[in-house]
């Protein structure tokens, strides 16, 4: 079965600190990734999406950078944190091919930026 | 601009009663709409897929209707329990673009259901 894994579940960091969040995917190919972010009492905002190793589209203009070094590897990153960056992370994975892939989404990692 | 509406207020309810809840859109013409539920710290977890050319969807206790002369789904849950309770979110497709399965959410209603 597949499993999605990110990492770190907390953190908090203060303004101008560099940010990395990790995540990976286990168990299918070639997925389309996705890295979301969840404001408190916000809807999710998706920030980036890849559907291959070294492709990565921008959703909104932002501090935030996006990585997938490998197949299954996802990884947010940022070289000076703001702190409207604090919030709720999440990255997610579909099923490449169709329209109608679910989406599956990973525990999440709260960044608090002070 | 697209726009999707989902109560921010919560929704209580007793314990055995069905739940309704609501998601408005406008300016889309979703392929599909997608329901997640959302525990308090956790990922979403995905319920139920219905397509435009369906009216109606079911899954156990969970019945999700899409009307899209009304640019609405309905998410009933019937029978309800106090572990029913989380925030439960919509989701629409996007206009398919060979760039994954693009979906924009809802911001999501809580639900509250009091034994």
């Amino acid at each position: 079965s597949q499993t999605i894994h990110q990492w770190p579940a907390t953190l908090v960091q203060p303004v101008g600190s560099p940010l990395s969040l990790e995540c990976t995917v286990e168990g299918t190919s070639n997925p389309n990734l996705y890295w979301y972010r969840q404001a408190a009492g916000r809807g999710l905002q998706l920030l980036f999406y890849s559907v291959g190793i070294g492709q990565i589209s921008s959703e909104v203009p932002q501090n935030l950078s996006a990585s997938r070094p490998q197949d299954r590897q996802f990884i947010l990153s940022s070289k000076k944190l703001l702190l409207s960056d604090s919030g709720f992370y999440l990255c997610a994975w579909s099923a490449t091919g169709g329209m109608r892939n679910t989406i599956y989404f990973g525990e999440g990692s709260w960044l608090t930026v002070v | 601009s697209q726009k999707i509406e989902q109560n921010s207020e919560a929704l209580n309810i007793q314990e055995g009663k069905t739940a309704t809840l609501t998601c408005n859109y406008t300016n889309y013409s979703p392929a599909y709409l997608q329901w997640y539920r959302q525990d308090p710290g956790r990922g979403p977890v995905f319920l139920l897929l219905i397509r435009e050319n369906e009216k109606e969807k079911r899954k156990e206790r969970l019945k999700v209707t899409f009307d899209t002369t009304l640019k609405q789904s309905l998410f009933h849950i019937t029978a309800s329990q106090p572990a029913d309770s989380a925030t439960y979110l919509c989701a629409l497709s996007r206009t398919y673009n060979n760039a994954g399965n693009m979906l924009t959410f809802g911001g999501g209603t809580r639900l509250m259901v009091k034994p």
